[in-house]
């Protein structure tokens, strides 16, 4: 399965500023995925990401405040933008196996906004 | 009605018993179902797939799929005290792009 290198680990922002997490696979995928974990709670997609074309969101998120980039089929940012206390989560980059594998997680950004 | 469903727990088992992980899922046309297992302050580990109707068995895990009663099931043999975690069902939806779902996840305690 595919290596996923995920950073910042953490980070600690004050609010009204952005953060750009990186993640970079070791193979090239069609897809990415971008999950966020609230505390206590279970992994919520926020967007898939495809090389080339605009990211599909899920409901609830939008580009002005979560905008991704996708230059290339190993590369892949999620920026948290005019972050405020509700956006302290774990941020977690994916990538797709095969059928039965399923997914590879990064190791995760921990943010915290103050 | 939740996509997929879990029971928060905790569940607490003895050293060396079997833990019974249990997971429903809403989407009758969804394909492969995964168990996660997260450790505290880490990411989500696949443990486990499953893509056909019957049992599945990998070392000390056996997962379970019915289609037909819309559930998923892991068994955890021997449970020892590393097995402790939180975990994830993910269902592989019958949708166009992979999209996979989680659960909200069962907290396992493994009491020694």
């Amino acid at each position: 399965s595919a290596v996923i290198s995920q950073k910042p680990s953490r980070d600690i922002c004050q609010r009204g500023t952005s953060l750009t997490i990186q993640c970079q696979v070791d193979s090239q995928v069609t897809m990415m995925f971008w999950y966020r974990q609230q505390p206590g709670q279970s992994l919520t997609l926020i967007a898939t990401a495809n090389q080339g074309s605009e990211a599909t969101y899920e409901s609830g998120f939008v580009i002005d405040k979560f905008p991704i980039s996708r230059p290339n089929l190993t590369f892949s940012t999620l920026t948290v933008s005019n972050m405020s206390p509700e956006d302290s989560s774990i941020y977690l980059c994916s990538v797709a196996g095969t059928a039965i594998n399923g997914y590879t997680f990064g190791s995760g950004t921990r943010l915290t906004v103050v | 009605q939740k996509e997929v469903e879990q029971n928060s727990g905790p569940l607490s088992v003895p050293e060396g018993a079997i833990a019974s992980l249990n997971c429903t899922y809403s989407d009758r046309g969804s394909q492969s179902f995964f168990w996660y297992r997260q450790y505290s302050g880490k990411s989500p580990e696949l443990i486990m797939s499953i893509y056909s109707n019957g049992d599945k068995e990998d070392g000390r895990f056996t997962a379970q799929l019915n289609k037909a009663s819309q559930y998923v099931s892991l068994l955890i043999r021997d449970s020892q005290p590393s097995d402790s975690a939180t975990y994830l069902c993910a269902v592989r939806g019958s949708g166009g792009y992979q999209k996979v779902t989680f659960g909200t996840g069962t907290k396992l305690q493994v009491i020694p």
